[in-house]
């Protein structure tokens, strides 16, 4: 699977948009980009996920460079209860049942 | 939406003795089933892959005879650390896979082990 790379952390005032990007340059054609968060001592949350296109739904918006190398994850109106940690993590959707391979993300503190 | 229900949520076990997780998929069937385990302020590590009725596959470090698992039917798969020792004290995360998009993953269960 491609690699990605995150900034270690990020702040955000509350009520502000969040925008967490990822760097995956090596990505394949095949490969979908997945983003999960991680609140503390929880397991993993599912985001969003997308192949080429920008995707929303009602938790975030995902914004990928038209070569695909790159991504943004934007929180709308980041609250206090998105701090947590983010990862981006990028593999392909060909019907195996492969894992998803977790690197360190970024964790992100939302501040009143 | 997908729910994988996790237990215990935490756990304290004497060194030596054996400790059991569940991991329930409530509204879907999941096939394969990922165990995860996370030391302190570090990412997610795979530990193994199983899939219903079949041996788990393990990950290279992870011994097999230690960390037993179960994955008897499509709604439920089981860890069991068996003569855990402190160094296994972490938090392990089960993950459940539905469909080609779909990982849901379990609430975790904290292992201390005294």
């Amino acid at each position: 699977d491609a690699k990605t790379t995150q900034p270690p952390s990020m702040d955000c005032a509350e009520g502000r948009a969040a925008n967490l990007p990822c760097n995956h340059s090596t990505i394949s054609g095949n490969e979908y980009v997945y983003w999960y968060r991680q609140i503390h001592s929880q397991g993993p949350q599912y985001i969003i996920h997308g192949l080429k296109n920008n995707e929303t739904n009602e938790m975030a918006s995902l914004i990928i460079t038209e070569d695909r190398k790159s991504s943004t994850l934007i929180l709308p109106h980041a609250t206090l209860r998105d701090t947590a940690v983010y990862y981006c993590i990028v593999r392909p959707t060909s019907g195996s049942a492969r894992q998803l391979t977790f690197g360190s993300g970024t964790q992100l503190t939302v501040l009143p | 939406g997908a729910v994988v229900s996790q237990h215990p949520s935490r756990v304290i076990c004497k060194s030596g003795t054996s400790v059991k997780i569940e991991c329930r998929s409530l509204d879907f069937q999941a096939t394969t089933m990922f165990w995860y385990r996370q030391f302190p302020k570090q990412s997610l590590m795979l530990m193994a892959t199983s899939n219903e009725g079949s041996k788990a596959t393990y990950e290279q470090g992870v011994e097999k005879d230690k960390f037993l698992i179960n994955h008897a039917s499509l709604t439920l798969s089981t860890l069991t650390v068996t003569s855990a020792h402190p160094e296994d004290s972490s938090f392990y995360i089960c993950s459940g896979k539905q469909g080609i998009y779909g990982y849901t993953f379990g609430s975790g269960t904290r292992l201390t082990v005294v």
